[in-house]
């Protein structure tokens, strides 16, 4: 069975810091990574996924599959970066069914 | 951009009635969609998967008579908890996989409260 862990409930950083949000997965096969997003009172939302290997609002995240983690990084935080996030995993061929971690709180403060 | 919308988003029933709860696609088709329950502080989980025109696919511990999942359209998902107790009041969250670009798009949840 697949399991994302993420380690970090809670991180805080001021505006302009680099910031990172650690995740680490396991699963036997080849997993699709994904980092998904939620800002206060709205809906859940995908910021990105480890095919696509892009940059969304100056956040990038590298697969590493020797250690198994999918990090997500930013070099200079924003004060509207603060949300929850989610790491996810999804096996291959398994239609986007999705096995998130426990999510990290990010708070930017001014 | 693609909506999910779910319904009610607020809901309180009292201990032994049941509640549906409806996920719908606004402007894409979903042959799949996915119930995930979410606990206060907690991570979502994966509750099953919903099949357009066949049984929902449930997960480990998930009791199938209790959370009653139908699909019956290409863009309607519904979840009743029946005989609802307080230990089932929880944030409800329903996604829905676009058929034709594979993406997925989350509703923003509904809250059940169950006295």
């Amino acid at each position: 069975a697949q399991r994302v862990t993420q380690p970090e409930k809670l991180l805080s950083v001021f505006k302009g810091a680099p910031v990172e949000l650690k995740c680490n997965y396991s699963y036997s096969g080849s997993p699709e990574l994904f980092w998904y997003v939620q800002y206060s009172r709205q809906r859940l939302q995908l910021l990105l996924r480890h095919i696509s290997r892009e940059s969304i609002k100056g956040f990038t995240a590298d697969l590493n599959k020797g250690e198994t983690s999918f990090h997500l990084k930013k070099p200079f935080a924003q004060e509207e970066d603060s949300a929850m996030y989610y790491c996810a995993l999804s096996p291959s061929g398994s239609a986007r069914q999705l096995t998130f971690g426990s999510g990290t709180q990010l708070t930017v403060l001014p | 951009g693609a909506v999910v919308s779910q319904h009610p988003s607020r809901v309180i029933c009292k201990s032994g009635t049941s509640v549906k709860i409806e996920c719908r696609s606004l402007d894409f088709q979903a042959t799949t969609m996915f119930w995930y329950r979410q606990f206060p502080k907690q991570s979502l989980m994966l509750m099953a998967t919903s099949n357009e025109g066949s049984k929902a696919t449930y997960e480990q511990g998930v009791e199938k008579d209790k959370f009653l999942i139908n699909h019956a359209s290409l863009t309607l998902s519904t979840l009743t908890v029946t005989s609802a107790h307080p230990e089932d009041s929880s944030f409800y969250i329903c996604s829905a996989r676009d058929m034709t670009t594979g993406e997925l798009f989350f509703g923003e949840g509904s809250r059940l409260t169950v006295l």
